[in-house]
């Protein structure tokens, strides 16, 4: 398996644009994450779906973000209207049920918004 | 709600230089603990793990053991190298729900 894959790698938008990340977990996992990372805040989680269903959003910032999976191989997150402060690297993870396995990381989407 | 609270870097070290990361938690059940590490440019990797009280977890020399109580997962090297330069994150997962939460990261820099 490729590992779980990030699009872009790098995005740059400006102000007010729609956003739209993409990740494709590796195939069998039914847990899939979507995480912020940024120098002030750390890593933060946004939204997490298990079997493809969103189980806790409550990180997701405002509602300017949302996040989908129709299927199991794909995940969106949108960004609408973007903004300068939503500027970061954002990661993608997927992982088998059960708590304690590992979790397998993209490479990231390093967003900026100008 | 559940929370992982880490030292603050970067942590910095001459080559071959003991490691200590410290990292608590607080979480409502008894979570899995973990330690990510975080290579320039690159998503996170497991280095390892720990499911229960007084597991330890090991790999490429770190280690790290679960400590109930006194809710920790300190990480050590007993002698660090310059590859060994990165980002490291603790996180847990909580058993009931599978939320995987992490620290904020502690940036290591080795130096010849």
């Amino acid at each position: 398996d490729a590992g779980v894959i990030q699009s872009p790698r790098h995005e740059v938008t400006e102000m007010g644009q729609e956003v739209t990340l993409r990740c494709k977990p590796i195939s069998g996992h039914d847990y899939l994450f979507w995480y912020r990372q940024t120098m002030m805040r750390g890593l933060e989680l946004l939204i997490y779906f298990n079997n493809n269903v969103p189980i806790d959003d409550s990180g997701m910032p405002e509602d300017r973000f949302s996040a989908k999976m129709p299927n199991a191989s794909f995940s969106t997150l949108k960004i609408q209207p973007s903004e300068p402060r939503d500027s970061a690297v954002y990661f993608c993870a997927s992982s088998i049920t059960q708590g304690n396995t590992e979790a397998f990381f993209g490479q990231g989407t390093r967003l900026t918004v100008v | 709600g559940d929370s992982v609270t880490q030292m603050e870097g970067p942590v910095t070290l001459s080559e071959e230089a003991f490691l200590t990361i410290n990292c608590t938690y607080t979480a409502t059940g008894y979570p899995s603990l973990f330690w990510y590490v975080q290579y320039p440019g690159e998503g996170l990797q497991l280095l390892l793990k720990a499911t229960k009280a007084d597991d330890k977890g090991s790999n490429k020399g770190f280690e790290a053991t679960y400590r109930k109580e006194t809710t920790s997962f300190h990480l050590e090297k007993g002698s660090v190298q310059v590859s060994d330069s990165a980002v490291y994150f603790c996180a847990l997962s909580d058993r009931g729900t599978d939320k995987l939460i992490f620290g904020t990261g502690t940036r290591l820099q080795v130096f010849p």
